[in-house]
């Protein structure tokens, strides 16, 4: 079974400050990671996955992300957050080739205030 | 080019009131799932098709059943709604089911009466 932990329910941050979304999971194979992004009453929008190779992840809207295995972490980051970006960040997990769906965390709330 | 559709985008039913939600996509993917998600919480996997392969969640109540007629359309049938299944529904593809990214509409919100 894998599950995934986002420690922070809400992040407050201030517009044109750097962001780190963190995200911490648990299986038992090797995984693939995924970052989406949803904005209010819409459905879920992909920011940027992990399947392989390089561990930085670069994805849209100027966010990347991180894979460390032995940290077992995925956090998201921006350098420079704008008021757009406010939406709700969900990270998620899906077990290797075979059979396995996605399981998402519970999701980070994005705060950017001017 | 809207590739996952979702209708309507908000639904209001009565409490026992059978209710079906649609989607339908225009990528020819594999997979369609859908997912209920509440208020300030991570979207639940209800159950998915691989083409007409159905898979249902553990968890998922009886009173939730799903048909894809076809690779395009996939819908949602509530049996007899109760006021604990008010939620937003979102429907998902994609090509296969590991690494592949899923691609989602943009929901239907349910409301009980």
């Amino acid at each position: 079974a894998q599950s995934v932990t986002q420690l922070d329910s809400q992040v407050p941050v201030f517009e044109e400050a750097p962001v780190e979304l963190r995200c911490n999971y648990s299986s038992s194979v090797s995984v693939y990671l995924f970052w989406y992004v949803q904005y209010p009453n819409q459905g879920l929008q992909l920011l940027l996955k992990y399947l392989s190779g390089s561990t930085l992840v670069k994805g849209i809207n100027g966010f990347e992300a991180e894979f460390n295995k032995s940290q077992t972490s995925f956090h998201l980051r921006k350098p420079s957050v704008h008021i757009s970006d406010t939406a709700e960040y969900f990270c998620a997990v899906s077990g290797p080739p075979g059979y396995s769906t996605l399981t998402f965390g519970k999701g980070t709330m994005l705060l950017v205030s001017p | 080019d809207a590739m996952v559709i979702q209708n309507p985008r908000y639904q209001v039913t009565q409490f026992g009131k059978p209710v079906t939600l649609s989607c339908s996509q225009t990528l020819n993917h594999n997979v369609m799932y859908w997912y209920q998600q509440k208020s300030s919480q991570a979207p639940k996997l209800l159950f998915h098709y691989y083409d007409k392969d159905f898979n249902n969640e553990a968890d998922t109540p009886d009173n939730f059943q799903s048909r894809r007629p076809n690779t395009s359309f996939c819908f949602l049938d509530i049996r007899s709604p109760g006021l604990g299944d008010a939620a937003m529904y979102l429907c998902a593809t994609s090509r296969e089911i590991s690494g592949n990214e899923q691609f989602f509409g943009p929901g239907t919100r349910l409301t009980v009466l």
